[in-house]
């Protein structure tokens, strides 16, 4: 049974940092690992998707890795603003997505 | 183009009773999927239609149910409802074939809460 894992749990940072969430799945047999965004009360907004036959993804300042053979992504987040403050969630799918139970960043002013 | 919409945005309801939730797709996408939010639990999958057919299924029970009509507008359905039914539902909306579904991101709608009392 696949299993997600993000850690931390939690972050918290001063605006302008460059900051990295991590993610990581038990079954290497993925087809594809989304990352999403949810703000309080909403649904969830794609941000990236890597295939299993990619490394890695870029949109503006996020950089997503994926590394099949270790269970590992990673979301990287450049230069940091208070309008990225939310909680971040990657699934692996690719219909019956699993998810992480996500990391909740806190970006201060 | 519109999103992936669903109503309604928030209901109460008392244990033993049953509720209809909707999801209307993004246009042109055939496969909508649903899922659990809760803070104990996280996001869990519901099922998944295509093409008016339960296509994939999760580890609810039965009172958890849906449908999906011609239009790819799909339902669900929950039946004696418990407390611990209180959640967030998400549906997600994809172009629904196996080949693009590695390719693109499912669409999420807002979500329904839904309080049990």
């Amino acid at each position: 049974k696949q299993e997600v894992t993000q850690i931390p749990a939690a972050l918290s940072v001063p605006e302008g940092e460059n900051l990295v969430l991590n993610c990581s799945f038990t079954d290497s047999a993925i087809y594809n690992l989304q990352w999403f965004r949810q703000d309080p009360g909403k649904g969830l907004t794609s941000l990236l998707l890597i295939q299993s036959s990619q490394r890695e993804q870029t949109s503006g300042r996020l950089n997503a890795s994926l590394d099949k053979s270790s269970g590992r992504s990673t979301l990287y987040i450049a230069a940091s603003q208070p309008g990225d403050s939310a909680t971040y969630l990657c699934a692996v799918g690719p219909e019956k997505l699993v998810f992480g139970k996500g990391t909740k960043l806190t970006v201060n002013p | 183009k519109a999103g992936v919409t669903q109503t309604p945005r928030y209901l109460i309801k008392t244990r033993g009773q049953q509720v209809t939730l909707s999801c209307s797709p993004i246009s042109g996408h055939r496969s909508v999927s649903w899922y659990q939010q809760t803070p104990g639990q996280g996001l869990q999958f519901l099922f998944e239609y295509f093409s008016e057919t339960q296509r994939n299924k999760g580890n609810f029970p039965g009172r958890f149910s849906g449908r999906q009509f011609s239009n790819s507008r799909s339902e669900m359905n929950v039946s004696t409802l418990e407390l611990g039914d209180s959640a967030l539902y998400l549906c997600a909306s994809s172009p629904g074939d196996r080949a693009r579904f590695r390719k693109q991101p499912q669409h999420f709608g807002d979500g329904t809460r839904l309080s049990i009392l």
